[in-house]
């Protein structure tokens, strides 16, 4: 079955504890991108990849890394994360960023 | 960059009626314009999109349309159904980032039956 998964889909920690959301595809899909989801702010890019070894900012990367070393996983890295990055968080993937994402089922984060 | 405006914010409408959602961008080299419907608790999922060399799109009860010179684009739902009350996205691809969507800040679409 064609799917994204991140891993975990829930999680709660403390201030300036590294963490890491895991976010893998079965498409062969090369683009790949993350998003997080706040009320009346819509859906935030954070980072995304064009392809293995290259990824770009989105609009609200502070705070954030990624990696993209393998062409089906695309981690998130928060290394010191903080309250306000508590938000609900999208993997996506697609041939291209001009064609259909399919989303990750998504993680809430709640920072504490 | 990019900058995708979404209205209305919230739209009621009864059960059979029409609804209509409509995006402003400002990128006027933007050329793929998707929207995404996210069901309560749920990812969203692609329903329909249109690129620059059309005009207009139709599947089933819903359409795009885009306007180029007005850089505008609408979503309509015709015949609505209580299936269809969802959070409703426009987004547009950002031309010089060649890997930025910019997603609108949604609509919430309720279908009264």
């Amino acid at each position: 079955e064609a799917q994204v998964t991140q891993n975990p889909r829930y999680l709660i920690t403390v201030t300036g504890k590294k963490l890491t959301v895991t976010c893998s595809q079965n498409m062969n899909h090369e683009y790949m991108s993350w998003y997080r989801q706040d009320p009346g702010l819509g859906l935030r890019q954070i980072y995304y990849s064009m392809n293995v070894e290259v990824t770009d900012k989105g609009d609200v990367p502070e705070g954030y890394k990624v990696s993209r070393k393998e062409k089906r996983n695309f981690p998130l890295i928060l290394e010191s994360p903080s309250p306000n990055q508590t938000s609900l968080y999208f993997c996506a993937s697609s041939l291209d960023v001009s064609n259909e994402q399919f989303f990750g089922p998504g993680t809430r984060l709640t920072v504490l | 960059g990019e900058n995708v405006e979404q209205h209305p914010s919230t739209l009621s409408v009864q059960e059979g009626d029409s609804a209509v959602i409509k995006c402003t961008y400002s990128d006027s080299a933007s050329n793929y314009f998707p929207w995404y419907k996210q069901e309560l608790g749920k990812r969203p999922q692609l329903i329909i999109d249109i690129r620059s060399n059309v005009g207009e799109k139709k599947d089933q009860r819903i359409a795009v349309t885009l306007n180029k010179t007005a850089k505008h684009f609408s979503l309509h739902i015709t015949e609505t159904q209580p299936e269809d009350s969802a959070v409703y996205f426009c987004a547009a691809e950002e031309v010089g980032s060649q890997g930025n969507l910019i997603f609108g800040k949604g609509t919430k679409l309720s279908v009264k039956p």
